[in-house]
């Protein structure tokens, strides 16, 4: 498979459980992002990595934990979320963090907290 | 900081013929890049055109060209001979030209329907 791609693709989880987010990228990339995609909300930037280091975090809440072991795989950490952490999760990846190249994306996890 | 608006929620356009989708954006900037994203109902969203703020001609890509306005902090798409493959919801997107920092900022979409 080509691109990027995210996995499990829907998911449906308790307040009290604990699950990943898998992203994998076959493009080549150095730089990997987390979006949260909401209804009638612009994409909210999570996590960047670059070179398997995390370079922003835009005041993410502890809950969300993403981990980037190599420049290829990102994954996002969740424990103890709420219903309002319910969305799409876009994960993203572009040559360089420090450039204008455009960003590619994948094809999301549709989150449930129930 | 950064704000990126889109007023149109929805729009609808008669297959093969033309549409523009709004956006408007604010910075202190001189020096930034617009893009316009697609994202199908399948969700993987993708560039469809991209302008640099230095560069006073309009992009183009195809049947798509935009109309950007810099003193104005407008930049529009126009879509031509709209396709049934056009619907979407599509997203206006700005980055400062900034070393160290690829950061995207979102408008929140237009969804585009393409009638028949």
């Amino acid at each position: 498979e080509t691109g990027v791609t995210q996995t499990p693709r829907h998911l449906v989880m308790g307040m009290t459980n604990k699950k990943s987010l898998k992203c994998e990228q076959h493009l080549g990339h150095n730089a990997m992002y987390w979006y949260k995609q909401s209804a009638k909300k612009p994409l909210e930037l999570m996590f960047v990595y670059s070179l398997e280091e995390r370079v922003e975090n835009n005041s993410v809440p502890s809950r969300f934990s993403p981990e980037c072991p190599n420049s290829s795989h990102l994954f996002l950490h969740l424990h103890t979320l709420q219903p309002e952490d319910s969305a799409l999760y876009l994960c993203a990846s572009s040559p360089y963090w420090d450039s204008s190249y455009e960003q590619y994306f994948g094809p999301g996890t549709r989150l449930t907290v129930t | 900081a950064q704000t990126v608006t889109q007023s149109q929620p929805e729009m609808s356009v008669q297959e093969a013929e033309t549409v523009t989708l709004s956006c408007t954006y604010d910075t202190s900037e001189s020096d930034y890049y617009l893009f316009w994203y697609k994202q199908p109902p399948s969700r993987q969203m993708i560039l469809v055109i991209r302008q640099e703020a230095y560069k006073q001609q309009n992009a183009t890509e195809n049947r798509f060209s935009v109309n950007f306005q810099k003193a104005a902090k407008s930049f529009s798409l126009k879509i031509s001979d709209s396709q049934l493959g056009d619907a979407a919801m599509y997203f206006c997107a700005y980055r400062p030209d900034q070393t160290g920092a690829n950061n995207l900022f979102f408008g929140t979409g237009t969804r585009l329907t393409v009638i028949p």
